[in-house]
């Protein structure tokens, strides 16, 4: 079983729509969790870190459940400048700041 | 906004020959990165370095990578032979302490003919 996964996309919505990401891990000692957003060709940024609680960015929300391994990503409102690859990244719990990336779904938002 | 930067942008060397990648990691920070993404696959790590030596390292990470942070500030990754597979995009990233957050640079394109 990959370390991460996710969705293989694209995902293709108009503007304005709602659309979720979902991605699972492996390692169930992971401790801590993020999104990251990749334009094309360019370096990973993050977007915003993943809490037990679920947390909110203006139009992104994250969630976590750590008994199904299970971390999703919301975007409400799309805009053409969300289109970018999500990724989905494990900080391992080997005592060093090593993060482990899934392979990431690309969202095209179209006019 | 303070900024890991990497030299060069994008480097084509031929089979066999060595390539140096630089890099200057945020100047506060004390965790040092290389990751590396081959087109189309994902972003996967290479090694870590922290006061001054290998922290931890992947399988990817055999002996003809090497690192090292030879004057205090830059942070170099050395691929000895370098073979048509190591073409990729290297990453270099730092962070401030462990569970800080990790800032990438933009990346050094490494393509191997």
């Amino acid at each position: 079983r990959k370390e991460v996964e996710q969705d293989p996309g694209p995902f293709n919505v108009p503007e304005g729509a709602t659309v979720a990401f979902n991605c699972t891990y492996s390692n169930s000692a992971s401790q801590s969790f993020f999104w990251y957003r990749q334009d094309c060709r360019k370096e990973p940024k993050l977007l915003m870190s993943v809490y037990s609680s679920g947390n909110e960015d203006g139009r992104f929300t994250a969630q976590l459940n750590r008994a199904s391994q299970y971390i999703s990503l919301l975007i409400r409102d799309s805009k053409l400048s969300d289109s970018a690859t999500y990724l989905c990244v494990v900080l391992r719990n080997s005592g060093y700041s090593t993060l482990t990336f899934g392979k990431g779904t690309m969202l095209l938002v179209s006019p | 906004e303070p900024e890991v930067t990497q030299t060069p942008s994008h480097q084509v060397t031929q089979m066999g020959q060595e390539v140096i990648l630089r890099c200057v990691p945020i100047s506060n920070h004390l965790y040092f990165y290389w990751y590396r993404q081959i087109l189309g696959q994902k972003v996967e790590f290479l090694v870590s370095f922290y006061n001054n030596e290998i922290s931890e390292k992947s399988e990817i990470f055999d002996d003809q990578f090497s690192v090292e942070r030879p004057d205090g500030s830059n942070f170099t990754l050395k691929i000895r032979s370098t073979k048509l597979e190591d073409s990729a995009m290297y990453f270099c990233a730092s962070s401030a302490d462990l569970g800080n957050t990790i800032y990438f640079g933009e990346g050094s394109w490494l393509t191997v003919v």
